[in-house]
């Protein structure tokens, strides 16, 4: 089965750093995605970790460590445009993806 | 990445009738998705469309509520059966390619079902 955790609501500042922590437990784990959605629409692909370390992609990195079952997005340099929910993703044995309950990441001023 | 044409984008709909949700993909695809989304929720995967065989249901979802057709590597429907105010939600197809897992899966852009 899948158990996904990650925090359910983080408010930053515009210009600042926020980090999301997912923990997952899944059977025939084959990689960890990270989703972004914004309110009303489909969610938009991220990042993709399917080996351990930190995967960098302009203001939006991911971290992947498969011993602990913790994955990380980190978002530097917030721009309002930012606030959406992530979700963390786990892929499983059939190349499903499980999702998380997802973050709701507030944006201000 | 794919495109994928999801239709209809929202309908409502009286209780005790059914609704069938297309997705049509613009290239052929290995691997196609169903997912609910209920307000406020994250997404819930309902089932993998398999071309040519019967859908393989997670927990929780059965073929008489959701039955799902894919004839081709192109296409599948969804279909919401004896629908109740519960069923009210968006639901989201999703297609991906195994090798090419590094660009993600792609959704449509949901249907959005209100149950009256």
């Amino acid at each position: 089965g899948q158990n996904i955790d990650q925090p359910t609501e983080m408010t930053a500042t515009e210009g600042a750093i926020v980090q999301i922590n997912c923990t997952y437990q899944t059977s025939g784990f084959n990689g960890l995605f990270w989703y972004q959605q914004h309110a009303g629409e489909a969610p938009t692909f991220l990042s993709y970790n399917v080996l351990d370390g930190l995967e960098e992609k302009g203001r939006f990195s991911s971290f992947l460590s498969r011993s602990k079952g913790y994955s990380y997005l980190l978002l530097k340099e917030l721009q309002m445009k930012d606030s959406a929910s992530y979700l963390c993703a786990p892929g499983a044995a059939g190349n499903k993806l499980t999702f998380g309950g997802g973050t709701r990441v507030l944006v201000k001023p | 990445s794919a495109v994928i044409s999801q239709k209809p984008s929202r309908d409502i709909c009286q209780r005790g009738t059914s609704l069938t949700i297309q997705c049509q993909v613009d290239s052929q695809v290995t691997m196609m998705f169903w997912y609910r989304q209920q307000p406020g929720q994250s997404l819930t995967l309902i089932a993998t469309a398999n071309q040519g065989s019967e859908a393989t249901y997670e927990s929780g979802f059965v073929i008489d509520k959701f039955p799902i057709s894919r004839p081709n590597l192109t296409f599948s429907t969804l279909t919401v059966s004896n629908m109740s105010p519960e069923d009210s939600s968006i639901y989201l197809c999703s297609v991906g390619e195994p090798g090419r897992t590094n660009y993600g899966y792609t959704f449509g852009s949901g249907t959005r079902l209100t149950v009256v």
